[in-house]
């Protein structure tokens, strides 16, 4: 298994420009999460989906869109980036139904909006 | 959601057992204790849980006070590849299925060969 896989690595964006960050998993979880983490901080949740076709607001979620048609795949759209939103953002999944509750995270996406 | 208190760094020596603290005196009834550590430059990995009993797995343990006020994850004998920041994170359990972390900015934890 491949686990929670992003793409890009790196991304440099200008003021006012628009990307997607994308995420996939091939554990067959149900549930999909969206980080950011901004330097010598935690991390603060964007967006979760408990499945297909269902996304919920996390803590930080304005400036941020996603959707989840599959299973698999989990994309998060930036949309007019601003400097503000230069971060490391880190994808995650879990299975809720074994009661592990263990969250799988990926590599991270760096990006700086300059 | 209750709030979870951790000191900013600690430093073992190598081979040696280490504790890390964290304080949670506003915890309730249904929140579990959740730990994760971030090694420089991945995404933060799953270490142990808990509720109300101690806990061992192949990484570490968990002990967890009586009162619950408080919890300490154990390293049995670090390594320099546990050097990295590591969270210790409560999860309200009273929702079915909810899963929702909330990350403080942890304890570094560094490893003196």
């Amino acid at each position: 298994n491949a686990g929670v896989t992003q793409t890009p690595k790196f991304r440099i964006l200008k003021i006012g420009q628009s990307m997607t960050l994308q995420c996939a998993q091939d554990m067959n979880h149900n549930y999909m999460y969206w980080y950011r983490q901004d330097p010598g901080m935690g991390l603060k949740l964007i967006y979760y989906s408990v499945g297909a076709g269902i996304t919920d607001k996390g803590e930080v979620p304005n400036g941020y869109n996603v959707s989840r048609s599959t299973t698999e795949d989990f994309p998060l759209r930036l949309e007019l980036a601003a400097p503000s939103q230069t971060s490391v953002y880190f994808c995650a999944s879990s299975w809720t139904g074994g009661g592990s509750y263990e969250q799988y995270f990926g590599p991270g996406t760096r990006l700086t909006v300059t | 959601d209750a709030k979870t208190t951790q000191p900013n760094s600690m430093e073992s020596n190598e081979e040696e057992p280490v504790h890390l603290p964290c304080n949670h005196s506003t915890i309730s009834g249904t929140d579990y204790i959740h730990w994760y550590r971030q090694l420089p430059s991945q995404g933060p990995e799953y270490v142990i849980h808990g509720l109300t009993s101690n806990v061992n797995n192949r990484m570490a343990s968990l002990a967890i006070a009586e009162d619950r006020k408080s919890s300490t994850l154990i390293l049995h004998r670090a390594t320099l590849r546990d050097a990295a920041v590591y969270y210790c994170i409560l999860r309200d359990g009273s929702n079915f299925g909810n899963e929702k972390l909330t990350f403080g900015t942890g304890t570094r934890l560094t490893i003196i060969p």
